[in-house]
């Protein structure tokens, strides 16, 4: 079964401008998540996709970051325009559901913001 | 918001030693997962827990579920070099989202 696809792997951008992460999903799995991890921290949740609907977006930073996951599957993650402290690793997760809780992760995009 | 504290924060132990870690929360969960994340790539679920008092093992890992609900615990028996990486516990109570702790680091030593 494959697992969480991300891309890209690594993104170097200058501050103010825009970037945009994908994800693809195991399939079947009906709940998908974007967390950002910054360096020495652990996974902090940006927001949570249910089918194509968004379950919580509570840590989202709406004024820059905007996700989309328009046909339930697929999701794209958008920052614009970038900080310098928005560099970190972003992780896509999925799950079978929001009832069932193992989340499965993908390798991660690391975003760089010079 | 709720948070989790991994205890220890890092630790340097020999190979074939076993190795002994935490997890406590401010509030009850009803579920814990811990991961292990290796440099470069994305976390990788070890082992889930759904029910206080449960005990879970994966190979040389076990895991449990505090009776309180308020911690967690990993145990990883006679360690090798490939167990090096980050220890990320990550729990909830329901309705909720995960919460993650900041991570154990664990180094072994030849």
């Amino acid at each position: 079964e494959a697992g969480v696809a991300q891309s890209p792997r690594y993104k170097i951008i200058e501050k103010r401008q825009s970037v945009a992460f994908w994800c693809n999903p195991i399939s079947g799995h009906a709940t998908l998540y974007w967390y950002q991890q910054i360096l020495g921290q652990g996974p902090k949740l940006l927001i949570q996709f249910q089918n194509n609907g968004v379950v919580d977006d509570s840590q989202l930073p709406k004024d820059r970051f905007s996700a989309e996951r328009l046909k339930g599957v697929d999701s794209t993650l958008k920052i614009q325009p970038a900080k310098l402290e928005d560099s970190a690793v972003y992780l896509c997760a999925s799950s079978l559901d929001t009832r069932h809780g193992e989340q499965y992760f993908g390798p991660g995009t690391r975003l760089t913001v010079t | 918001g709720q948070q989790l504290n991994q205890s220890p924060q890092s630790m340097f132990i020999q190979e074939g030693e076993d190795v002994s870690m935490n997890c406590t929360s401010s509030s009850i969960f009803n579920t814990w997962l811990w991961y292990k994340q290796d440099p470069g790539e994305g976390p990788v679920l070890l082992i889930a827990l759904y029910k206080a008092g449960e005990l879970t093992s994966n190979g040389r890992l076990t895991a449990q579920f505090g009776i309180t609900r308020k911690d967690s615990f990993l145990n990883i028996s006679a360690s090798i070099p490939s167990d090096v990486g980050i220890y990320f516990c990550a729990g909830r109570n329901y309705g909720q989202n995960f919460v993650f702790g900041p991570g154990t680091r664990l180094s072994v030593l030849p």
